[in-house]
């Protein structure tokens, strides 16, 4: 079973406006980590955040967790036709060192 | 290599046949994943590893799917009688012990079974 669910599920915007999705789990974490996939193929490593952090900054991605909500928002700032891609979240449950567990993803087009 | 490399990138097969597909992780990375994704699909988990042995195998579909890793290094995994259902893209990820840091992937083998 997936252990992230992310919402929406489809997003379509315009270039330079900002791009939410958002994630919700099930289990306490030990972290949570956002992905990116171009074309179905690899997945690129985005951005983790660790259970005791809350906010998280990298370039034009902003990171939140709320872990009483068990939730995770990731914000892209002034989107570009270049981050059209598939963005899935990922966490590594509490105790459970190993197992990297996948949501089942928000596809994002930025129109340009 | 630099990074993690899989072969085949592609592979038709006919049904009932096996197949094997090959990973190999980046170099000292102890933790190594399979997982698989259908079409427009998320990624679900198949197995994982912790050098040589495999400490979660929940996610293998059938006891059709089965997986290995020697040497701490290279895994193969390998589906026997493969069926139609079989078809997917299997991504392998490797990253340094305990995956507190980030999992880095492969471009995967596409997998079609007719």
């Amino acid at each position: 079973s997936q252990q992230g669910e992310e919402d929406p599920q489809a997003l379509s915007i315009q270039e330079g406006e900002n791009a939410t999705m958002n994630c919700s789990y099930k289990t306490s974490i030990n972290n949570l980590q956002w992905y990116r996939q171009n074309s179905g193929r690899g997945l690129v490593h985005l951005i983790l955040i660790r259970s005791n952090e809350r906010e998280k900054h990298s370039g034009r991605l902003r990171v939140t967790l709320d872990t009483s909500k068990k939730s995770s928002s990731l914000l892209i700032t002034a989107s570009r036709a270049a981050d059209t891609a598939s963005y899935f979240c990922a966490t590594v449950s509490l105790g459970n060192t190993g197992k990297l567990i996948f949501g089942q993803g928000t596809t994002l087009q930025v129109k340009p | 290599g630099a990074g993690v490399s899989q072969s085949p990138s592609n592979k038709v097969t006919e049904k009932g046949k096996d197949v094997e597909l090959r990973c190999d992780p980046i170099s000292g990375h102890t933790a190594l994943y399979w997982y698989r994704q259908s079409l427009g699909q998320g990624l679900e988990f198949l197995i994982y590893f912790q050098g040589n042995s495999a400490p979660d195998k929940s996610g293998l579909p059938s006891d059709r799917f089965s997986a290995e890793r020697t040497g701490g290094s290279v895994s193969t995994l390998t589906i026997q009688r493969t069926q139609q259902e079989d078809s997917a893209v299997y991504l392998c990820a490797s990253g340094p012990q305990g995956l507190l840091t980030e999992a880095f992937f492969g471009q995967g083998t596409r997998l079609t079974v007719v």
